[in-house]
């Protein structure tokens, strides 16, 4: 079964509005950590944000917001005020048992376009 | 500098002849890991590594060999390379629980 799945292949948004990319989870674990990275066109792996199992508050970085709803298994990116910048594939991420030692699972990904 | 480096950054290699990919990192983190991207497949993971000397299997391990001598470095062979190893490689290492940081990446051509 597959454990990340982000259902959106690709989005598109326009400069200074919000976007929101889904990221839902599949795990027996009660501790574990979602991430999400962006990878723009040059390839690299660029760490946005964590959001531990148990942690109450939704994470923020920034222009980026993890929207945490446990009951539903969802882990859902919100970046606001999108900048050209944005424009790369995001990948969800889920590590169980939340220990350094365990390896993260992704997603496919998601390629998000921003035009002004 | 420090963090994560690769090398090489990019390579061409024939079917049938060995490769190593290298890995370094400098925050002398503890866990190493390896991993493939394919195109639909997001990243999947090959090995990985708990310190000097501790290395396991991941997801995708067949054809792939590794080792760990230093904390630091965590080289990748593929013993005889097969056109369906062609991909992008990741090395990654993790501190604490709350990260995991990656390398630029090699991206790696069989012909």
């Amino acid at each position: 079964a597959q454990k990340i799945t982000q259902t959106q292949p690709g989005m598109f948004v326009q400069e200074k509005e919000a976007v929101t990319l889904d990221c839902t989870y599949d795990t027996s674990d009660p501790s574990y950590g979602l991430f999400w990275y962006k990878q723009p066109s040059s390839g690299e792996m660029i760490f946005l944000i964590y959001q531990g199992s148990y942690d109450q508050q939704n994470a923020t970085e920034g222009r980026y917001s993890l929207n945490f709803q446990k009951a539903r298994k969802s882990a859902n990116l919100v970046i606001s005020a999108s900048q050209l910048g944005d424009s790369a594939m995001y990948f969800c991420a889920m590590r169980e048992t939340n220990q350094a030692g365990t390896a993260l699972i992704f997603g496919k990904g998601t390629t998000l376009s921003v035009s002004s | 500098d420090a963090g994560i480096t690769q090398s090489p950054r990019y390579k061409i290699t024939e079917t049938g002849r060995q490769v190593t990919l290298m890995c370094h990192q400098t925050w002398s983190h503890s866990y190493m890991f390896w991993y493939r991207q394919d195109l639909g497949h997001g990243l999947r993971l090959i090995y990985y590594s708990a310190a000097a000397d501790i290395t396991d299997k991941g997801e995708v391990p067949d054809g792939y060999v590794v080792s760990r001598s230093k904390t630091e470095n965590f080289p990748l062979t593929l013993e005889s390379a097969t056109r369906s190893q062609t991909s992008v490689y990741f090395c990654a290492s993790t501190g604490s629980p709350y990260e995991q940081y990656f390398g630029p990446g090699t991206r790696l051509t069989v012909t």
